[in-house]
């Protein structure tokens, strides 16, 4: 089954220390995408990747980074700089030659940090 | 102003009520609409979407865009307990980039 699968599905982590969040898809898309979700605000976009080795930042780009080294994988880093960074996050990935192909959601990873 | 707002709820209706879920926008540039559907601890998914004014049918779903208003609509007809969800609105404001509704939180009590 083609699909996005996001690791792990539960997180937690202290206060000061980086963590990585895994997003891999096997439905061959060139367009990846992080989205965080807090109660009451919707999804905002972190980062955006349309094709390997390249990616840009989303409206909340500060204390996150990303690296696109495979078309199929999409991982996000949480850094210590992340003020906030307890919340639910949502990777995405979508065929961009596709006139207004949609977003495809993996089923999230909830971060917690204390 | 946020460019797409959307009541958070929650909605409570009996089943078997026609649902009606609603958003603004403020972008009259904005040409292409979704409705996603999430379930509790899932991801969305994409359950209609629509280009320009008018409506659009999905068996008990219809979506209605009034681009004169700048207003989005949902109507659930027969909700059933199994559309108990948070329903999001969204549209494109570029090729790589779309914006979100906050999201309405829907709950059908049998």
């Amino acid at each position: 089954d083609g699909g996005i699968t996001q690791s792990p599905k539960y997180l937690f982590r202290k206060e000061g220390q980086n963590v990585t969040l895994s997003c891999e898809q096997n439905l061959n898309h060139d367009a990846m995408y992080w989205y965080r979700q807090d109660p009451g605000q919707g999804l905002r976009l972190i980062y955006y990747s349309q094709i390997v080795n390249d990616f840009q930042k989303g409206d909340i780009a500060e204390g996150y980074s990303v690296s696109r080294e495979k078309k199929e994988s999409f991982p996000l880093t949480v850094t210590s700089a992340q003020k906030n960074p307890t919340a639910f996050y949502l990777c995405a990935s979508s065929n961009p030659y596709v006139n207004n192909s949609p977003l495809h959601f993996g089923n999230g990873t909830r971060l917690t940090v204390t | 102003q946020k460019e797409v707002e959307q009541d958070p709820g929650p909605l409570s209706v009996p089943e078997g009520a026609i649902v009606s879920l609603n958003c603004t926008y403020s972008n009259s540039a904005f040409q292409y609409f979704m409705w996603y559907r999430q379930y509790s601890r899932k991801g969305p998914e994409l359950l209609m979407y629509t280009y320009s004014s008018g409506n659009k049918e999905d068996g008990r779903f219809t979506a209605q865009v009034d681009k004169s208003s700048k207003y989005i609509s949902l109507f659930i007809r027969d909700s059933q307990p199994s559309d108990s969800a948070t329903y999001l609105c969204a549209t494109d404001s570029s090729a790589s980039k779309i914006i979100f509704g906050s999201g309405t939180r829907l709950s059908i009590r049998p």
